[in-house]
């Protein structure tokens, strides 16, 4: 079964230190989409990526937060420094334009203390 | 802008009758319509979607969904909960506005299934 998968699953740092969460698409699909959950604010897109192109990155706190697609295989969500209230799961998702259906990762919980 | 609302944060039903789980959505265009469930510390996994053609939708687990263009609605049913269907569900809305078809998700109705 083709399946979207993300690294690390869960990762606990401290205050200000640089986090990376990494995913691997599906292959052949031409859209990517990084998404953060929480109780309060439930699902927030964060980076939405075509064809390797940044496309919206409008959710993301440009302060802090990059993402990148630096080849077909890897999507990249860096936070620099962390901070507690970045504390979420953070998913990465797939897909096609033409069918619009997502298929997202198993996410990464982030602790940032 | 679109816009999705899931009315209510949760739904309690027991397990063999009918469940219903409600979504509307606001949308310039024609709407692509999603359901998604997501299991405890799991991804949200696709259900069922409608972008054209008949207004009944048949999903995964024996879920459907009927879109109702006049009532902006796009509602989950199933004929007979089972305690494994308790889960979060998430409505989606994407539409070809700029051609992005961006999903816009609801915050979500978690489903209890009584035994």
């Amino acid at each position: 079964d083709a399946r979207v998968t993300q690294t690390p699953r869960d990762k606990v740092t401290e205050m200000g230190q640089e986090v990376t969460m990494r995913c691997q698409p599906i292959l052949g699909h031409n859209t990517v989409f990084w998404y953060r959950q929480t109780m309060m604010q439930g699902l927030e897109l964060l980076a939405y990526f075509r064809n390797r192109a940044p496309l919206d990155d409008s959710g993301m706190p440009k302060d802090r937060f990059s993402a990148e697609m630096p080849d077909a295989t890897l999507a990249t969500l860096k936070i620099q420094p962390s901070e507690p209230r970045d504390s979420a799961v953070y998913f990465c998702a797939s897909g096609l334009v033409d069918t619009g259906e997502l298929f997202f990762g198993e996410g990464s919980r982030l602790t940032v203390l | 802008a679109q816009s999705v609302a899931q009315p209510e944060d949760q739904v309690n039903v027991a397990e063999g009758n009918p469940l219903t789980v409600k979504c509307t959505y606001s949308v310039s265009g024609n709407p692509y319509l999603f359901w998604y469930v997501q299991y405890p510390n799991r991804g949200l996994q696709f259900l069922l979607k409608y972008i054209t053609g008949d207004n009944l939708v048949k999903g995964s687990y024996g879920f459907e969904a009927e879109f109702n263009k006049s009532q902006t609605s796009f509602h989950l049913k199933k004929p007979s909960a089972l305690v494994s269907d308790s889960a979060l569900y998430f409505c989606a809305v994407s539409g070809a506005s700029g051609g992005s078809y961006i999903p816009t998700f609801g915050r979500g109705t978690s489903l209890i299934v009584h035994p």
